[in-house]
């Protein structure tokens, strides 16, 4: 079974400065998918962004960008220029390439404080 | 697009009743949906997969007889706690997806609240 692992449970950044929240997954799979979710006071499950393994470049989307290392089963997420708004609990999670009834696996998140 | 919501956004009822909370696709067809639960500052757990027509798969330590999941169509999946206790209360968030792309897209609730008094 496919495990993720987010190692900082909390995490705090200051306005405007970049931060980066780890994560690692053990898979026996080649093909799969990786996610990186924001969950807000509001508790919407909200999609920051996604990778594809089979995709060797980083998926970026606007400040936030991925580190993708897919041997060593490594997953960061950076936030770059901070903003309020950005404070929220981040999941990582693993989606298998298999079957589209497969859910997603979700890490234990890291709540990310930013200081203005 | 892909939106989904939850009915009732919180509810609160008394030990021993039964509740039900509805998840519905808005703007596609939801061939797999997904009941996690939540516990304040924890992680999702994965409750069970329901796909359209047929019952729905349960992880395991979920009581099936308990947490009664019905997705009787390909727009609504329905969760009914049976018989609450104060344990069953939590948070509680139905997630759907589509055939229709990849199958890489999750959608997600807002969530329940549930409180068992």
């Amino acid at each position: 079974a496919q495990t993720v692992t987010q190692s900082q449970p909390e995490m705090s950044v200051q306005e405007a400065e970049t931060v980066t929240l780890s994560c690692t997954y053990d898979t026996s799979e080649s093909d799969y998918y990786l996610f990186w979710y924001k969950q807000p006071p509001s508790r919407q499950m909200i999609l920051v962004i996604r990778q594809e393994a089979y995709k060797q470049q980083n998926a970026t989307e606007n400040r936030f960008s991925v580190n993708f290392q897919k041997a060593a089963k490594s997953f960061s997420l950076k936030i770059s220029d901070s903003q309020l708004g950005d404070a929220a609990m981040y999941f990582c999670a693993y989606r298998s390439f298999r079957s589209g009834n497969t859910p997603l696996v979700f890490g234990k998140g890291t709540r990310l404080s930013v200081i203005a | 697009g892909a939106v989904v919501s939850q009915h009732p956004s919180r509810v609160i009822c008394k030990s021993g009743t039964s509740v039900k909370i509805e998840c519905r696709s808005l703007d596609f067809q939801a061939t797999t949906m997904f009941w996690y639960r939540q516990f304040p500052k924890k992680s999702l757990m994965l409750m069970a997969t329901s796909n359209e027509g047929s019952k729905a798969t349960y992880e395991q330590g979920v009581e099936k007889d308990k947490f009664l999941i019905n997705h009787a169509s390909l727009t609504l999946s329905t969760l009914t706690v049976t018989s609450a206790h104060p344990e069953d209360s939590s948070f509680y968030i139905c997630s759907a997806k589509t055939a229709r792309d990849r199958g890489y897209e999750q959608y997600f609730g807002p969530g329940t609240r549930l409180t068992v008094t």
